[in-house]
């Protein structure tokens, strides 16, 4: 039974370029949750999305962020016009309904040259 | 505005002793705590969680405490074991509504423990 998947592990991109990353979730899990970890500091929440549906984006900066979890696919966590700030670890988690089994995938570290 | 706040950025111990990790929080919708441990370039794994209707609860060689009064919950970790040395974070959610699930994270304490 795979874990969270997410890929790519690595990614750089040059400042006002685009950065994908996806996040493809335990078997039989319908919730995805997006999280960035700057340098030096915890966890912060960015969105929460089921399946066609976000239900809390709060975490999400108003401008360049956009995320997004198909009917078919993997969870996309998309950047526009990269900055140097954007430069964090991105985790991804996945849950059943309910909270049990509230699982992270390993994350991908953008930097932002 | 840090909800969830771990005032020692790290800890060192002596192998076999215990190990006391600390957590404040300041949200009182907060229902549910967890504990997370984290080793570089992975992602966080559970440890162990406690729910507020409890005051303590134990796993093992981990054990969390919850003070609802203080909101203020710990984990001890007891004989720690060299094994035990990462970043451990702790993080909260309220029960109920849309933030479900959304879990909001301290910044993390370091623990070494030493052979």
């Amino acid at each position: 039974n795979a874990g969270v998947m997410q890929n790519p592990r690595h990614l750089v991109r040059r400042r006002g370029q685009e950065a994908r990353l996806r996040c493809s979730p335990m078997k039989g899990h319908s919730h995805v949750y997006w999280y960035r970890q700057l340098p030096e500091e915890g966890l912060k929440f960015m969105v929460y999305l089921q399946k066609e549906n976000i239900i809390d984006e709060s975490g999400m900066p108003k401008e360049r962020f956009s995320a997004e979890f198909p009917k078919e696919g993997p969870s996309i966590l998309r950047i526009q016009q990269v900055v140097r700030g954007d430069s964090a670890a991105y985790f991804c988690a996945s849950s059943p309904p309910g909270f049990g089994g509230y699982t992270f995938g390993s994350g991908t570290r953008l930097t932002v040259v | 505005d840090q909800q969830v706040k771990q005032n020692s950025p790290s800890l060192s111990v002596q192998e076999g002793r215990i190990s006391i990790l600390n957590c404040d929080y300041t949200n009182s919708m907060f229902d549910y705590f967890l504990w997370y441990k984290k080793y570089p370039a992975e992602g966080p794994t559970f440890l162990i969680s406690i729910s507020s209707i409890k005051d303590k609860n134990e796993d093992g060689r981990f054990t969390v405490f919850l003070n609802k009064s203080a909101k203020h919950l710990s984990l001890h970790i007891v004989p720690s074991q060299p094994g035990d040395s990462a970043v451990y974070f702790c993080a909260a959610f309220p029960a109920g509504g849309t933030s479900y699930g959304k879990l909001t994270f301290g910044q993390g304490t370091i623990l070494t423990v030493h052979p």
